[in-house]
């Protein structure tokens, strides 16, 4: 079975300092790794992605990860926070194949302060 | 991105009747499409999986009775809730994936039911 834990409830930083959202992930074959975003009362927004290739992987809104295979993490990053960031992140992982299912994590509420 | 449409994004209903939730796919083909469950300050809970054409996959524990799935073609994908209860109350989430493609799902935005 493949799961996610994200081990942080909540993550407090600064605006402009850098933001770090963990996540590690359990699966048996080659991980598909996802970064979402979600808003209040909205659906999720795709942020990026890890498929295959480069490990260090950049998504929309300044947002990067970087897959490492042997801690099996898949830890979210931004250089520089802003207030807008302030939302729930989830993390997901599934297997390549049609059949396969994404498996979220708990979600890390990001609150970015002035 | 690819765009996914959810509609209602709130919908009241009584105690007793049907609620139909409609998820679209407005420029891809969704061949692929998931609906999720999701309560307050929790991660999502996936319900069912259906691909175009035939009959959903329930998750376990998900009465298929009671949570009609429909995805009777590539752009659309539909949930009925019903004999609608009180405890169905919550966040109902879909998403989509061009399985041809082997990408990400992309999600709607949500539905908010409540039953009163």
């Amino acid at each position: 079975a493949q799961s996610v834990a994200q081990p942080e409830d909540q993550v407090n930083v600064a605006e402009g300092n850098p933001l770090t959202v963990k996540c590690t992930y359990s699966v048996s074959g080659n991980p598909y790794l996802f970064w979402y975003v979600q808003y209040p009362n909205r659906g999720l927004q795709f942020l990026l992605k890890y498929i295959t290739g480069d490990n260090l992987v950049k998504g929309s809104y300044g947002f990067e990860a970087e897959f490492n295979k042997s801690q099996t993490s898949f830890h979210l990053k931004k250089p520089s926070a802003l207030v807008s960031d302030s939302a729930l992140y989830f993390c997901a992982v599934r297997t390549g194949g049609t059949a396969s299912k994404l498996t979220f994590g708990t979600g890390t509420r990001l609150q970015v302060t002035l | 991105g690819a765009v996914v449409s959810q509609h209602p994004s709130r919908v009241i209903c009584k105690s007793g009747t049907s609620v139909k939730i409609e998820c679209r796919s407005l420029d891809f083909q969704a061949t692929t499409m998931f609906w999720y469950r999701q309560f307050p300050k929790q991660s999502l809970m996936l319900m069912a999986t259906s691909n175009e054409g035939s009959k959903a996959t329930y998750e376990q524990g998900v009465e298929k009775d009671k949570f009609l799935i429909n995805h009777a073609s590539l752009t659309l994908s539909t949930l009925t809730v019903t004999s609608a209860h009180p405890e169905d109350s919550s966040f109902y989430i879909c998403s989509a994936r061009d399985d041809s493609l082997n990408t990400e799902a992309f999600f709607g935005q949500g539905t908010r039911l409540t039953v009163v």
